[in-house]
C-alpha cells in the first residue's frame, strides 16, 4: 500500500522567496511519484513528475523536486515565489508497476503569496 | 492542454433526486477516473475504468455508480443524492504514453460541486 504525507497544510512566503513544500511517501514498491497544482475553481495539472531516471526533475513554471530515496521524500522547490504561484499544490504517489495509473493523493498545500 | 470537461461545474438539489455527473474526453484516453474532494482533503479515488466495458470501485467506498460504454464518457450517477454527497467531484483521464505501467500523467477535469440539502 502507498500513502503520502504533504508537511503543513499551509504555507506562507513573501514574493521573491524561497518556495519548499514538503512530501514524505510510503510505498512497498518502488515508487513513481508526482506533484499536481490545483488553481481555484478549476482541475488539477501536472506539474512534474519522477520515473526513475534522474533524481532531480524538472517541472514547468520553475518548480523542481528532488526525490530522496533514504529520506523518503520528494520536495517541492521554487527559488523565488511569483503571486501566480498561489494555489493547492499536492503529492501524489502511485505504486509503480502494479498501480495500473491508479494514484494516491496527500492532503494538500494550499501557498500563499504576500507581495 | 487536456481536453476533459465535466457537466454541470454547479449542482444544487434536494435529497432523494437522482443525479448524474457527467465527464467526456476527447483525448482517446483508455483510463478514466472518478475522484471526492472535501475542502482541505487529499482527492480519494472512487471509480476506475481502464476501458469500454471496464469499471472498478476505488479506494473510497461510494454509493455512486458509473458506467462507460464509449471510450470518450463515463458519467457518475447518484440514484438517490443525501446531504451526505456533498463534495466535489473531479473527473481525470489518463494514457500509458510512456510504455511504462504507472508512470501515467492524469488530465482533470475543472470539477462539478455538488450541493445536496
Amino acid at each position: 500500500a502507498q500513502s503520502v504525507t504533504q508537511l503543513g497544510s499551509h504555507v506562507s512566503v513573501s514574493e521573491g522567496a524561497l518556495v519548499l513544500l514538503r512530501c514524505n511517501y510510503s510505498s512497498s514498491v518502488p515508487p513513481y511519484l508526482f506533484w499536481y497544482v490545483q488553481y481555484p475553481n478549476q482541475g488539477l495539472q501536472l506539474l512534474l513528475k519522477y520515473t526513475s531516471a534522474a533524481t532531480l526533475v524538472k517541472g514547468i513554471n520553475g518548480f523542481e523536486a528532488e526525490f530522496k530515496k533514504s529520506e523518503t521524500s520528494f520536495h517541492l522547490t521554487k527559488p523565488s515565489a511569483h503571486m501566480s504561484d498561489a494555489a493547492e499544490y499536492f503529492c501524489a504517489v502511485s505504486a509503480g508497476g502494479t498501480s495500473y495509473g491508479k494514484l494516491t493523493f496527500g492532503q494538500g498545500t494550499i501557498l500563499t503569496v504576500h507581495p | 492542454e487536456a481536453d476533459i470537461y465535466q457537466t454541470p461545474r454547479y449542482l444544487v438539489i434536494g435529497t432523494g433526486k437522482k443525479i448524474t455527473l457527467e465527464c467526456s474526453q476527447t483525448m482517446g484516453h483508455d483510463k478514466m477516473y472518478w475522484y471526492q474532494q472535501d475542502p482541505g482533503m487529499e482527492l480519494h479515488l472512487i471509480h476506475y475504468s481502464y476501458g469500454v466495458n471496464s469499471t472498478e470501485k476505488g479506494d473510497l467506498s461510494s454509493e455512486s455508480t458509473v458506467s462507460r460504454i464509449r471510450t470518450e464518457h463515463f458519467p457518475l450517477t447518484l440514484e438517490s443524492a443525501r446531504p451526505s454527497h456533498t463534495s466535489q467531484y473531479l473527473c481525470a483521464s489518463s494514457d500509458e504514453t510512456s510504455g511504462i505501467t504507472g508512470t501515467d500523467t492524469q488530465y482533470f477535469g475543472p470539477g462539478t460541486r455538488l450541493t445536496v440539502l
